[in-house]
């Protein structure tokens, strides 16, 4: 099990620009959910999906942000056009939703500078 | 509604020494409690969790945690540190249909020699 992928590892744009992030979810897993982590306010749920399917997406900052999961094995998110505070770690999890216990699976992350 | 406090936002302790590092929770339901640590660069990776079987849980790594429904606490316990055990720690809580994960403020461990 390759576990959650995510890429790129590392992005920096200027601002302006459209940036989209990658994630791999493990395969088998019903639910991914992206959050953001930054030292001023941790870690936040930007959007989660079920089955594919968005089911609360309460999380996305503004209308620059979209996420998208075409199918089970993959899902994007896209900031266009990006900001300087928009720079954080973005992380895409993975699980098999069967009640409120099951564990979640990360990926390594994306680190997103915006200049 | 539910909410998790990290008590501690830094810990320091010596290598050999035990780790404590203290969580409480509010929760409207029976909550589902997790913990889990971030290495530097990395995405987090559950220790252990609990869902309402034994109040004491054992997770990986030599760590443990126990629920206490009455001080609304899940203290996460090591009793002898390790310099791979500097990382951060958060505490979650999962009470809401649908996972939705609440974490905690995060707990960073230094570990000296």
């Amino acid at each position: 099990d390759a576990g959650v992928i995510q890429s790129p590892r590392h992005e920096v744009t200027e601002m302006g620009q459209e940036v989209t992030l990658r994630c791999k979810p493990i395969s088998g897993h019903n639910s991914l959910f992206w959050y953001r982590q930054t030292m001023m306010r941790g870690l936040e749920l930007l959007i989660y999906f079920n089955n594919n399917v968005p089911i609360d997406d309460s999380g996305m900052p503004e209308d620059r942000f979209s996420a998208k999961m075409p199918n089970a094995s993959f899902s994007t998110l896209k900031i266009q056009p990006s900001e300087p505070r928009d720079s954080a770690v973005y992380f895409c999890a993975s699980t098999h939703l069967t009640g409120d216990s099951s564990p979640l699976h990360f990926g390594n992350g994306t680190r997103l500078t915006v200049t | 509604a539910q909410s998790v406090t990290q008590l501690d936002s830094h810990v320091s302790v010596s290598e050999g020494t035990p780790v404590l590092l203290r969580c409480n929770y509010s929760s409207s339901y029976s909550p589902s409690l997790f913990w889990y640590v971030q290495h530097p660069n990395k995405g987090l990776q559950l220790l252990l969790k609990y869902t309402s079987a034994a109040t004491l849980v054992k997770g990986i790594n030599g760590f443990e945690a126990e629920f206490k429904k009455s001080e609304t606490s899940f203290h996460l316990t090591k009793p002898s540190a390790h310099m791979s055990d500097a990382a951060e720690y958060f505490c979650v809580v999962s009470a809401a249909a649908g996972n939705k994960l609440t974490f905690g403020g995060g707990t960073r461990v230094l570990v000296k020699p």
